[in-house]
């Protein structure tokens, strides 16, 4: 099994830009939720989803929008990148809410400039 | 979500034990106590949950008291390769990472 698999692990982009961070999963976990780490600092929750066609907002849900489609899937995607949003980006899937058993991703290194 | 507080950073050495305690004065009823480990460049570990009094694994044992408002991760017989950032979580629905415990093991 791949487990949690991020695409892509390293990305630039210019400030006003959008992209997509791709995450997918084939494990049939119902639960997905996004992080970012900054430098020094602990996970932060951008967006989780507690399966196909629900999400909610975790932490720091502004400049991000997620969707899930379906119970692979669940994209990450900027609308308009700013230097802020310079980070290390982690994906984690779980059959469960409570913390047990979390699986993340390899995660994605992303520079705003 | 419940608020913890764990220490910055620890040093130790190959061979002993760390103990890792986290303060989490605010536990609700229902939510578990959970441990992960994050290595540089990498994401964080499941390493083990608990509801109360003790739980081990192969890893790491928990210890819970019985007010449930602190919890100690032990790390038996440490080697350089349990260096790492050590998270405690406590949450029913949504997980937030702290800054975490830095612990270093030295030869």
């Amino acid at each position: 099994n791949a487990g949690v698999t991020q695409t892509p692990k390293f990305q630039v982009l210019k400030t006003g830009q959008s992209m997509t961070l791709q995450c997918a999963q084939d494990m049939n976990h119902e639960y997905m939720s996004w992080y970012r780490q900054d430098p020094g600092m602990g996970l932060r929750l951008i967006h989780y989803s507690v399966g196909a066609g629900i999400t909610d907002q975790g932490e720091v849900p502004n400049g991000y929008n997620v969707s899930r489609s379906t119970t692979e899937d669940f994209p990450l995607r900027l609308l308009s990148a700013a230097p802020s949003q310079t980070s290390v980006y982690f994906c984690a899937s779980s059959s469960t809410m409570g913390g047990y058993g979390y699986t993340f991703g390899s995660g994605t290194r992303l520079t705003v400039v | 979500l419940a608020k913890t507080t764990q220490p910055i950073s620890m040093d130790s050495y190959e061979g002993q034990e760390v103990n890792i305690t986290c303060s989490h004065n605010n536990i609700a009823t229902n939510d578990y106590i959970t441990w992960y480990q994050q290595f540089p460049s990498q994401g964080p570990r499941f390493i083990i949950q608990g509801y109360k009094t003790k739980v081990t694994n192969e890893v790491a044992s928990l210890f819970i008291p019985a007010d449930r408002k602190s919890s100690t991760l032990s790390l038996p017989r440490v080697s350089l390769s349990d260096t790492a950032v050590y998270y405690c979580l406590v949450a029913r629905n949504k997980l937030s990472f702290g800054a975490g415990t830095t612990v270093t093991v030295r030869a």
